[in-house]
């Protein structure tokens, strides 16, 4: 069975300060693995996705993500944090079939 | 393209009521998955359908159920309502077709309280 696990149910940096939001993952096979964003009254948007292609992924935003299969990661990043960028950030987990698996969630706070 | 339309966006009910939330999703688009976000739980998946059959489910009481349409509309049901089934409920198509990457398009929710 697969799971997915963010470190930290809040982080809070300053604007223009590196955004790091952790996510670790178990899987039994190569997993699809995905970053979303939720804004205050809304549903989820992808942010980005790996799907094998490239280990380093852009998204939108100027977010990006590591694959990184020896630590079991995705970490998501972004070098300058700007204010609008604060919101709630899903780490999910597919492996095929129907149904894909959510981390609890990170709330990015960002301080002017 | 439209997206995924949820309706109603907001609805209050009491204990012991049922409700049913509809979900209407991308053009094409024949998975329809539900999830219910509450600040203590995250996101929990309560189950996904496709071509009208449901395809897997999660870990909730059979008060909730669900059923998806020939033109792919879904539909979820919570009877004997409770205060702890307040929450956003979210829904997401998807093509889960071969070659198919699993991306999740959602719908803005529907906010369900019971009071």
């Amino acid at each position: 069975a697969q799971s997915v696990t963010q470190l930290g149910s809040h982080v809070s940096v300053s604007e223009g300060a590196l955004v790091l939001l952790r996510c670790n993952y178990s899987s039994s096979v190569p997993p699809y693995l995905f970053w979303y964003v939720q804004y205050p009254n809304q549903g989820l948007q992808l942010l980005l996705k790996y799907t094998s292609a490239a280990t380093l992924v852009k998204g939108i935003n100027g977010f990006e993500a590591e694959f990184k299969k020896s630590e079991t990661s995705f970490h998501l990043t972004k070098p300058s944090a700007h204010m609008s960028d604060a919101a709630e950030y899903f780490c999910a987990v597919w492996t095929g079939g129907f149904k894909t698996i959510f981390g609890a969630g990170t709330r990015l706070f960002v301080k002017a | 393209k439209a997206g995924v339309t949820q309706t109603p966006r907001y609805l209050i009910k009491t204990r012991g009521q049922q409700v049913t939330l509809s979900c209407s999703p991308i053009s094409g688009h024949r998975s329809v998955s539900w999830y219910q976000q509450t600040p203590g739980q995250g996101l929990q998946f309560l189950f996904e359908y496709f071509s009208e059959t449901q395809r897997n489910k999660g870990n909730f009481p059979g008060r909730f159920s669900g059923r998806q349409f020939s033109n792919s509309r879904s539909e979820m049901n919570v009877s004997t309502l409770e205060l702890g089934d307040s929450a956003l409920y979210l829904c997401a198509s998807s093509l889960r077709q071969d070659q198919n990457t699993g991306e999740l398009f959602f719908g803005e929710g529907s906010r369900l309280t019971v009071l």
